[in-house]
């Protein structure tokens, strides 16, 4: 079983809507989570971290976190073009290190 | 927005020779870190360092691969050896304090390509 998960895309969304993107884990020690953009040829951009089950909300971006169910997904309100990119979820693993899903392309249409 | 700043941005170097990758982290942080993304793979972990010694390594981490604070701004990474399978994009990234209080936020990397 893969260490985080994430489904690879691509995820298409008309612009306005909201995109919805997902990632599962499957160490249940894993106690931070963060989601970053990567747009293509660059580098990972933080978006969002949490580290409490529930809703973490900034701006047009929602993290929400479920530890019993190992899952942790990022919601995009009011997608634009700009948000196109590959989304990436990661975890705390031991004391100092990310581990990192595939990502999901995401492009949001005009 | 202070940033994590790395040089070279493209480096090409023929297969067995040493490059050095240099990062300047950003200025109050305490944490150091290397990562690297194979182009189309997902971005891998290699090291950590703090308080001038490495804190963690992954498997990828092998003795061609070192690491050194040599003043007070720079962090560098240096392979030995280069192997084609070294070609990637090289991140460095930093952090005021472990993982689990604070995230990292990474510099616009290094392209490796060896020959």
């Amino acid at each position: 079983q893969k260490e985080v998960e994430q489904n690879s895309g691509p995820l298409s969304v008309p612009e306005g809507a909201i995109a919805s993107l997902n990632c599962t884990y499957s160490d249940r020690g894993s106690q931070s989570f963060f989601w970053y953009r990567q747009y293509s040829g660059k580098s990972p951009e933080l978006i969002m971290f949490i580290y409490s089950n529930g809703d973490k909300e900034d701006g047009r971006f929602t993290a929400q976190l479920n530890k019993a169910s190992q899952y942790v997904s990022l919601l995009i309100r009011d997608s634009q073009p700009s948000d196109s990119a590959t989304y990436l979820c990661a975890l705390g693993r031991g004391a100092n290190n990310l581990f990192f899903g595939t990502g999901t392309r995401l492009t949001v249409i005009p | 927005e202070p940033e994590v700043t790395q040089t070279p941005s493209h480096q090409v170097t023929q297969m067995g020779q040493e490059v050095i990758l240099r990062c300047v982290p950003i200025s109050n942080h305490l944490y150091f870190y290397w990562y690297r993304q194979i182009l189309g793979q997902k971005v891998e972990f290699l090291v950590s360092f703090y308080n001038n010694e490495i804190s963690e390594k992954s498997e990828i981490f092998d003795d061609q691969f070192s690491v050194e604070r040599p003043d007070g701004s720079n962090f560098t990474l240096k392979i030995r050896s280069t192997k084609l399978e070294d070609s990637a994009m090289y991140f460095c990234a930093s952090s005021v304090a472990g993982i689990g209080d604070q995230p990292q936020h990474f510099g616009d990397g290094t392209r490796l390509s060896i020959l």
